[in-house]
């Protein structure tokens, strides 16, 4: 149960696009199509933002997009904008009805 | 509109106990897994442990597993997190969440437990 590996800090001005990877092993992010997305904000409760790797809840922008490849997955911000400054943290399903989440990353536009 | 609110965080001296609860409403609660998550002061989320819809199976991080025991009450529309043996290492925000593995929609707003002497 290791936490998944993500980058602790990504930047980008407005209007641009980042990327966050989200890397795992063989047993949670690679065996399963079962990676979401949070963002959170301070104080806040998180928020799904994607769901079964690619997938959107209702209500949360088309900037945001999710990927996966092998091991790893990925978040992608496009049009980057103030409110989108968060912590966002990904998480897998590990199997034996476990999940286990990302150690976050930090989002600031510049 | 799914609303789930935590009770029961305080402080407690290591070696203590505490119930968290978590009460739901706005949804058929019975027909829902759910979950404890935890996030200790400036740090990540950490999944802590979920249970089935009838309360009948139950899973835990290895870091709880012997410790905590979470269960639920449909009737009362109500979840709950029994936590024994606290560490200051379980000094934490708890969230309850609704969901499935891997993905949860909805969440409360969080109690504090802080495990100090």
């Amino acid at each position: 149960q290791s936490a998944l590996t993500q980058p602790a800090s990504v930047s980008g001005s407005p209007g641009q696009s980042i990327t966050i990877s989200c890397t795992g092993t063989s047993s949670d992010v690679g065996s399963y199509n079962l990676v979401s997305w949070y963002q959170q904000h301070p104080g806040k409760a998180p928020k799904l933002m994607i769901y079964e790797v690619s997938k959107r809840p209702s209500g949360v922008s088309n900037r945001f997009s999710g990927s996966k490849s092998g091991n790893t997955a990925s978040l992608t911000i496009s049009g980057l904008q103030a409110e989108d400054e968060a912590d966002y943290y990904c998480c897998s399903y590990a199997g034996s009805s476990t999940s286990v989440f990302g150690t976050g990353t930090k989002v600031t536009v510049l | 509109e799914v609303q789930l609110v935590e009770s029961g965080g305080g402080l407690v001296q290591p070696g203590g106990s505490l119930r968290l609860s978590c009460a739901a409403s706005q949804f058929t609660f019975s027909s829902y897994w759910m979950h404890w998550v935890r996030q200790a002061p400036g740090k990540g989320l950490v999944w802590v442990s979920r249970i089935n819809t009838d309360g009948s199976a139950t899973n835990y991080a290895d870091s709880v597993k012997g410790r905590f025991t979470i269960s639920r009450d449909n009737a009362k529309n109500t979840l709950y997190l029994q936590m024994n043996s606290l560490r200051a290492e379980d000094t934490a925000v708890y969230y309850c969440a609704r969901g499935d593995t891997g993905s949860y929609p909805d969440w409360g707003q969080g109690t504090l437990v802080t495990v100090s002497s």
